[in-house]
């Protein structure tokens, strides 16, 4: 099976810039996915194909991928932007994997 | 705009069958595209569980394939999940999405608010 790593949390100040990774093997050579979770709610794509947006995103969030680590970047953080972040690949050994999950709390 | 809902019993005991159904509007399901189940065990992250194209072909998680069938009413716009032999492991929010890469091998971009089903007796 293909391992996502994700550390549990990240902090932030408001207005800073969170970055938030995703370790695989050579998952430079993935598309890697992310989405957000707020508390009760389901999960919303913020980033597909390493860094397209969807409709609706702000451009404040941002991804990329090289090697063996892959990143969400949030730029000028705000509240709203408290909650738990996932990364997803599709691998040909394990078809869907996501990774553990990341708690951004903004301070 | 596409819309997903679950719908099922909330409540299964264990060693019975889970049973859910995704309703899907604002695009029909025999358009094209994969539509996959993936749950969240309270407090712990998403696992998915397996997925289905409109003309029935399916992929599921190795790890409970032995368990799941996924099947597609496309006269309905649905498809459903049947999970057998449940047990308190298998407690979790189920939700449904779909998976707009064309050979469903990409990302979730719409998904259903998600049902929690406990497994207890």
């Amino acid at each position: 099976s293909y391992v996502l790593t994700q550390p549990p949390s990240v902090s932030v100040a408001p207005g800073q810039t969170a970055r938030i990774t995703c370790g695989g093997n050579n998952i430079g050579s993935k598309s890697v996915h992310w989405y957000q979770q707020k508390p009760g709610q389901a999960p919303v794509l913020v980033v597909y194909d390493d860094s397209d947006r969807p409709s609706g995103i702000p451009e404040r969030f941002s991804g990329s991928n090289s090697g063996n680590t892959a990143t969400l970047t949030i730029s000028r953080v705000e509240a709203g932007d408290e909650a738990d972040y996932y990364c997803q690949v599709w691998d040909s050994s394990s078809d869907h994997s996501f990774g553990g999950g990341t708690k951004l709390t903004v301070l | 705009q596409v819309q997903l809902q679950e719908s099922g019993p909330g409540l299964v005991k264990p060693s019975e069958t889970l049973s859910l159904t995704c309703a899907v509007s604002g695009y029909s399901i025999s358009s094209g595209y994969y539509w996959g189940w993936i749950r969240q065990p309270p407090g712990k992250g998403l696992e998915w569980i397996g997925s289905i194209y409109h003309s029935g072909s399916t992929y599921y998680n190795p790890s409970l394939k032995s368990r799941v069938t996924i099947s597609v009413d496309t006269s309905k716009n649905q498809f459903s999940l049947k999970l057998s032999s449940v047990t308190a492991a298998d407690t979790a929010v189920y939700y449904c999405a779909r998976d707009p890469a064309v050979a469903g091998t990409g990302y979730f971009d719409y998904w259903g608010q998600g049902t929690l089903v406990t497994v207890s007796s």
